[in-house]
């Protein structure tokens, strides 16, 4: 059975980059069947996409976050990461890693169960 | 600000009927995706396309759409559906703040049955 796992440091200080990682366990991230997704949360407001890649390196980002953000794939590792890079507190949230399908890259099937990350000095 | 509008609030006696209810110009074009989600866990996809139920989810969860607004329905809502829901859907409009095919959010609505 398809899990996802996120992880990453808790706390991330304001102007540095988050970085996390997304470990997909029971199944390829190399399917051409699947684009993986980063939602997230901020403690008590609603989700947010952030973005979607297929392990072909296609890549949709929230046109909000573009300019701050890189998603990539790690098939060696099975990995999807997520790079936010200058962040400020309004970056401090739960992070979601989810899986989709080709045919609805918008339609999140199956999410891992989230990571906080802090942004503070 | 959510592309996607929802109730912020909507409450429902046990075993009665419910509808929660999103507007947005992308829902035009494309069909509503809903979730549900309880405190502390991740969303769960209750409703995709429209109204097509993954496995697993109780038939009294049904998906409609009209124009600009879709609508989740709880037919004989249950303690367990207290819950937030967000509805989302693509979005490939082009404005000052987005260009290309990415995702939209409502803004959730929180579900109490009384």
């Amino acid at each position: 059975q398809l899990q996802l796992q996120e992880s990453g440091p808790g706390l991330v200080r304001p102007s540095e980059t988050l970085s996390l990682t997304c470990t997909v366990s029971g199944g390829s991230i190399s399917s051409s069947s699947y684009y993986w997704g980063w939602i997230r949360q901020p403690p008590g407001k609603g989700l947010e996409w952030i973005g979607s890649i297929h392990y072909g390196g296609n890549t949709y980002y929230n046109p909000s976050l573009k300019s701050r953000v890189t998603i990539s794939v790690d098939t060696s590792k099975n990995q999807v990461s997520l790079k936010v890079s200058s962040v400020t507190a309004a970056d401090t949230a739960v992070y979601y890693c989810a899986r989709t399908y080709t045919s609805s890259w918008h339609t999140f099937y199956l999410w891992g169960q989230g990571t906080l990350v802090t942004v503070s000095s | 600000s959510s592309e996607l509008t929802q109730d912020p609030a909507v409450s429902v006696a046990l075993g009665q009927t419910v509808r929660i209810t999103c507007q947005g110009h992308s829902l035009r074009s494309y069909y509503a995706t809903w979730y549900q989600q309880k405190p502390g866990q991740a969303p769960v996809l209750v409703i995709y396309a429209e109204n097509n139920r993954p496995s697993g989810i109780p038939d009294r969860f049904s998906g409609s759409s009209s124009g600009n607004t879709a609508s989740l329905t709880i037919t004989g809502a249950q303690a367990e559906d207290e819950a937030d829901y967000y509805c989302t859907s693509r979005d490939s409009s082009i404005s000052r703040d987005s260009s290309g095919d990415h995702v939209v959010f409502g803004g959730g609505t929180k579900l109490t049955v009384l």
